[in-house]
């Protein structure tokens, strides 16, 4: 079945430091979308992603999917406190599949 | 709105016991998801309904059962807890905007089972 892995598992950074999740599909995805859980919460989310190539911007946050549409990267330019938790990316497998699949996440904290 | 509410936030079972966990959406979503979430592993998907009245087995269905009560509501159930399925797990329900263009996955707050 279709697999996604996620990459760092665990991120430690200083705050006004960048900091960059990776994600990888087994299979090519008709669209990926992001999601953050903060501790104790329930994933929120961020954003979608449709086509080969695409670049969207939140503010401090960038999301890229890969031209082959089986990777993806969201980058946070200067951390800050507030963005504390887990960035989960998840990815819907192209045809008709009706579920996501969501990658293990990287848990991120920010030291002030 | 309310979002997708769930029932109850917290419970602790023994081994052998059922219980059920309730959702419900008041958004007029036609999908609706289980997940359980373990530390380490993200979400992995139960059970699924794409609409009322339709099912469909997950990533890891064994041990659970679902009902797709109406539009609103999607129950989970569990005949006979184990330790394993000490989780926490969430419902969700998906939408759609700009002509389905743009899809969203809309979370409930989550249910902490403890299985002893």
């Amino acid at each position: 079945g279709q697999q996604v892995m996620q990459i760092p598992q665990y991120q430690h950074v200083q705050e006004g430091e960048d900091f960059t999740t990776y994600c990888n599909s087994s299979t090519t995805l008709s669209n990926i979308q992001w999601y953050k859980q903060r501790p104790g919460g329930h994933p929120v989310f961020l954003i979608q992603l449709v086509k080969s190539g695409e670049v969207k911007k939140q503010k401090r946050l960038t999301f890229q999917f890969g031209e082959a549409k089986k990777n993806s990267s969201l980058h946070i330019t200067a951390t800050q406190t507030t963005d504390v938790g887990t960035y989960f990316c998840a990815g819907r497998a192209s045809g008709s599949a009706r579920q996501l699949t969501f990658g293990s996440g990287t848990q991120l904290t920010v030291l002030p | 709105n309310a979002g997708v509410t769930q029932t109850p936030k917290f419970q602790v079972l023994k081994t052998g016991q059922s219980m059920t966990l309730q959702c419900a959406q008041d958004m007029n979503h036609n999908s609706m998801y289980w997940y359980r979430q373990d530390p380490g592993m993200g979400l992995r998907l139960i059970y699924y309904s794409a609409s009322e009245g339709t099912t469909d087995k997950g990533e890891v269905p064994n041990g659970y059962n679902v009902s797709r009560l109406n539009k609103r509501e999607f129950s989970l159930r569990l005949e006979s807890a184990a330790p394993s399925q000490t989780s926490v797990y969430f419902c969700a329900s998906t939408g759609y905007s700009s002509g389905r263009a743009r899809e969203t996955q809309y979370f409930g707050p989550g249910t902490r089972l403890l299985v002893l």
